[in-house]
This record gives structure tokens, C-alpha cells and sequence, in this order.
């Protein structure tokens, strides 16, 4: 059964370095999204993503983050200065032209 | 008020019950509505989606939605000690690429 992968499944990295944060949707996905769901909270949504644009963010993607679709399988979500408040867990979602998303394993982000 | 609110738990039961799970939401132009299993540190698992109200079932599960009183509900008949997890509710307002907005999950236990 296809599935959306993550990689990689934790990464430390010390306050102000940037991140890149790697998921490859399901390939027949045409919208893709990220979440973040800092420990002991709720999933909140941060940005989707369609036809290489973004479609709508959240508050919480403000200018230090960013998204990409390098090439026809990865998307990718870059966080530039890293902020001790950025250590959460972040999920890769894809939708096929419904309601129904489905996530990645997530990327355990620790900032030090 | 937060937009969607569930008992965060711990909801214990032996196996072979009923569990009801349920959220409520203030937003009324939510037509969307997703259950989602998470094991500790793993993605979200669909389950079953439900647009507006009404019921629908899918093996032991079985998703109902009431918008006149602003109100979902997910039951499991036949409960496994599989089924320990937090349960969430999402849900949204329409349109491909649509955020969704999660509840803050309920951690349900099924004791052998």
C-alpha cells in the first residue's frame, strides 16, 4: 500500500543552524501539506501546498519557514534559523483530490 | 472557546467494549470530518471520513456527525488492546488543500 515517507526520523541541530525537513509524498497526490505537533499538543496545520505554490498557511509559517517541490517525488520544508521552540514533530501529509490525508511518520526535530 | 474539543482522557476499558469517542466545535461551516489513530511518537492513521452529517461504518468503527448540535462521535465495538492509542478528530471547512484543524486527541486504553 502506497505511503508517505519521512526522512529523516530525528534530527538534533543547534539554535540558528537551518533545517531541511524531507517527505516523499504519495505519488499520485496532487496537494501536500505539513504539521507540526509539539509534545503533549495538538496537530497544528502549518502550510499546504498545490500546483507549486502554496494554497494556505498557518500563523505559526512565518518567514523562517519555507516549502519546496524539488522535483516530481520530494517536498520539502526548510526551517532557516532554528528557535528552540521549533522542537516538535513535524508530519508530511498528501490528498489526492479529496478530503482524505494521509501522514508520514514524522521528523522528530530537537533544537539545542 | 477552542474551535474543537475532545476528552483528552485517560478513557480506560476492558476489552471487548464499546468505546464512544466524541468532539465538540464551534466553527459551523466544518463539513469535513476525520478520525485519526496516533500510536506515541508515530504519524496520524486515518480511520474513516465523514462529509456532513449522518453516519457511516467501516468494520468495528462506525463515525457519526450531528451539525445541528456541533458534534461528532467515533465508536469501536469489540475493542482490542490494539486500539490503545490517542484518538483524533479533524476536521474542515471545504476546498482542495484545505487545512484541517485537529482536536487535542483522547488516549483510550484497552486492558486485556
Amino acid at each position: 500500500e502506497p505511503e508517505v515517507t519521512q526522512t529523516p526520523s530525528h534530527q538534533v541541530t543547534q539554535m540558528g543552524q537551518e533545517v531541511i525537513l524531507r517527505c516523499v509524498p504519495i505519488s499520485n497526490h496532487l496537494y501536500f501539506y505539513w504539521y507540526r505537533q509539539i509534545l503533549g499538543q495538538k496537530v497544528e496545520f502549518l502550510v499546504s501546498f498545490y500546483n507549486n505554490e502554496i494554497s494556505e498557511k498557518s500563523e505559526i509559517f512565518d518567514d523562517q519557514f519555507s516549502v519546496e517541490r524539488p522535483d516530481g517525488s520530494n517536498f520539502t520544508l526548510k526551517i532557516r534559523s532554528t528557535k528552540l521552540e521549533d522542537s516538535a514533530m513535524y508530519f508530511c501529509a498528501s490528498s489526492e483530490q479529496s478530503y482524505e490525508q494521509y501522514f508520514g511518520p514524522g521528523t522528530r526535530l530537537t533544537v539545542t | 472557546q477552542k474551535e474543537v474539543e475532545q476528552d483528552p482522557g485517560p478513557l480506560s476499558v476492558p476489552e471487548g467494549a464499546i468505546v464512544s469517542l466524541n468532539c465538540t466545535y464551534s466553527n459551523s461551516a466544518f463539513q469535513y470530518f476525520m478520525w485519526y489513530r496516533q500510536y506515541s511518537r508515530k504519524g496520524p492513521e486515518l480511520l474513516m471520513y465523514t462529509y456532513s452529517s449522518g453516519n457511516k461504518e467501516d468494520g468495528r468503527f462506525t463515525a457519526q456527525v450531528d451539525k445541528s448540535s456541533k458534534y461528532i462521535s467515533l465508536f469501536i465495538r469489540d475493542s482490542q488492546p490494539s486500539d490503545s492509542a490517542t484518538y483524533l478528530c479533524a476536521m474542515s471547512d471545504g476546498n482542495y488543500g484545505q487545512n484541517f484543524v485537529f482536536g487535542p486527541g483522547t488516549r483510550l486504553s484497552v486492558l486485556p
